[in-house]
């Protein structure tokens, strides 16, 4: 069966360092991958996506990345946080028969 | 791209009552719509699904209904118990999904 893991699960940083999550997928091939953010507990909001190694959507313009260096791999990062960047960041990736979205367990991040 | 948006952001019922929560969507070309509940601090996980070519579908006390032509849908939850207190997500798209902001389920005993 498919599983889905992210980590770390909870990051606590300074305004200006560098930010690194990384999420993988085991159990299937050529996911599409997701990264959302869901800020003040509430709405997800779609940050990157990708249909392949190298791939990379971005939804909205900000100071993070997104990067696929393996098929099962999605990392998401920052080279100097924001306040504005804390938040529960979540990994998902899409059944391509089904287009249901499956979540990681999430990333809450606090940017200090 | 795609706008969802779902009301209402907060709803307390007494266990046993009906919920339901509602949600538009703008892009036509949208065929699939999800929803999804959130237990504090856990995860989205779906509940339940619907497709552009069905009208409504049920599962137990859970149901959804589609209107392609209003552009809007929404989830009834029957029965209400305390365990089904939680947020929960609408979300429409095909190639990405687009999420409403969420609405806060509180079922009283």
């Amino acid at each position: 069966s498919q599983t889905i893991h992210q980590w770390p699960a909870t990051l606590v940083q300074p305004v200006g360092s560098p930010l690194s999550l990384e999420c993988t997928v085991e159990g299937t091939s050529n996911p599409n991958l997701y990264w959302y953010r869901q800020a003040a507990g509430r709405g997800l909001q779609l940050l990157f996506y990708s249909v392949g190694i190298g791939q990379i959507s971005s939804e909205v313009p900000q100071n993070l990345s997104a990067s696929r260096p393996q098929d099962r791999q999605f990392i998401l990062s920052s080279k100097k946080l924001l306040l504005s960047d804390s938040g529960f960041y979540l990994c998902a990736w899409a059944g391509l028969s089904t287009g249901e979205l499956f979540f990681g367990e999430g990333s809450r991040l606090t940017v200090l | 791209g795609e706008n969802v948006e779902q009301h209402p952001s907060t709803l307390s019922v007494q266990e046993g009552d009906s919920a339901v929560i509602k949600c538009t969507y703008s892009d036509s070309a949208s065929n699939y719509f999800p929803w999804y509940k959130q237990e504090l601090g856990k995860r989205p996980q779906l509940i339940i699904d619907i497709r552009s070519n069905v009208g409504e579908k049920k599962d137990q006390r859970i149901a959804v209904t589609l209107n392609k032509t209003a552009k809007h849908f929404s989830l009834h939850i029957t029965e209400t118990q305390p365990e089904d207190s939680a947020v929960y997500f609408c979300a429409a798209g095909y190639s990405t999904l687009t999420f409403g902001k969420g609405t806060m389920l509180l079922v009283s005993p």
